[in-house]
């Protein structure tokens, strides 16, 4: 069965310190892979996606940046981390292949920015 | 802005009683999704309905799609404490290579009270 992994589950950071967070999918090949940020337990905002190895689609400017060094592996970074980068992480995959298919997210990732 | 916004944004019951949250959104779409979130924890998804469908069950969840009023409801019958949880319409846009992109409400926290 496939499984997502998402570390660290929470992570303390002062402004202007670098930041990586790590999701690997077990599983299934060749998956869509997604990064969101929900702010306030609310809504999702979607941050980044990818259908591919090296492929990496942004869908709001921003601080971050994501990259996708393996078929399963997706790691979201930022060189210097701003206060409004607090926030609830969570990382999901899923295997549209043309037709409808649910997301499966990680536990999510607790970032505060102090 | 966010395509999908549910209703109410916040619904308070007593286990063995129905609950009935609805979602709308604005532009058209491939297919509608409903997931759930327990406090601190990811996202996992509860169930998908196409455009071309009205209704669709699954377990103690029934959930309608009005395209023509592009409006969605999830009902979760004879509820128990333990869907003590937030709730999430998400939509498939149409149009475009979606990729798989889900759009996200600002949910509907439910309160089920024993």
């Amino acid at each position: 069965s496939q499984t997502i992994h998402q570390w660290p589950a929470t992570l303390v950071q002062p402004v202007g310190s670098p930041l990586s967070l790590e999701c690997t999918v077990e599983g299934t090949s060749n998956p869509n892979l997604y990064w969101y940020r929900q702010a306030a337990g609310r809504g999702l905002q979607l941050l980044f996606y990818s259908v591919g190895i090296g492929q990496i689609s942004s869908e709001v400017p921003q601080n971050l940046s994501a990259s996708r060094p393996q078929d399963r592996q997706f790691i979201l970074s930022s060189k210097k981390l701003l206060l409004s980068d607090s926030g609830f992480y969570l990382c999901a995959w899923s295997v549209l292949r043309g037709a409808a298919s649910p997301l499966h997210f990680g536990n999510g990732t607790r970032l505060t920015v102090t | 802005s966010q395509q999908g916004e549910e209703d109410p944004q916040a619904l308070s019951i007593q286990e063995g009683e129905n609950a009935t949250m609805n979602c709308s959104y604005k532009t058209s779409i491939n297919n509608l999704q409903w997931y759930r979130q327990n406090s601190g924890r990811g996202l996992v998804h509860l169930i998908l309905i196409r455009s071309n469908e009205r209704e669709k069950h699954s377990g103690r969840l029934r959930v309608t799609l009005d395209t023509s009023k592009k409006s969605s409801s999830l009902l979760i019958t004879a509820s128990r404490a333990a869907d003590t949880a937030s709730y999430f319409c998400a939509t498939d846009n149409a149009g475009g290579t979606s990729y798989g992109k889900l759009t996200f409400g600002q949910g509907t926290i439910l309160t089920v009270h024993p």
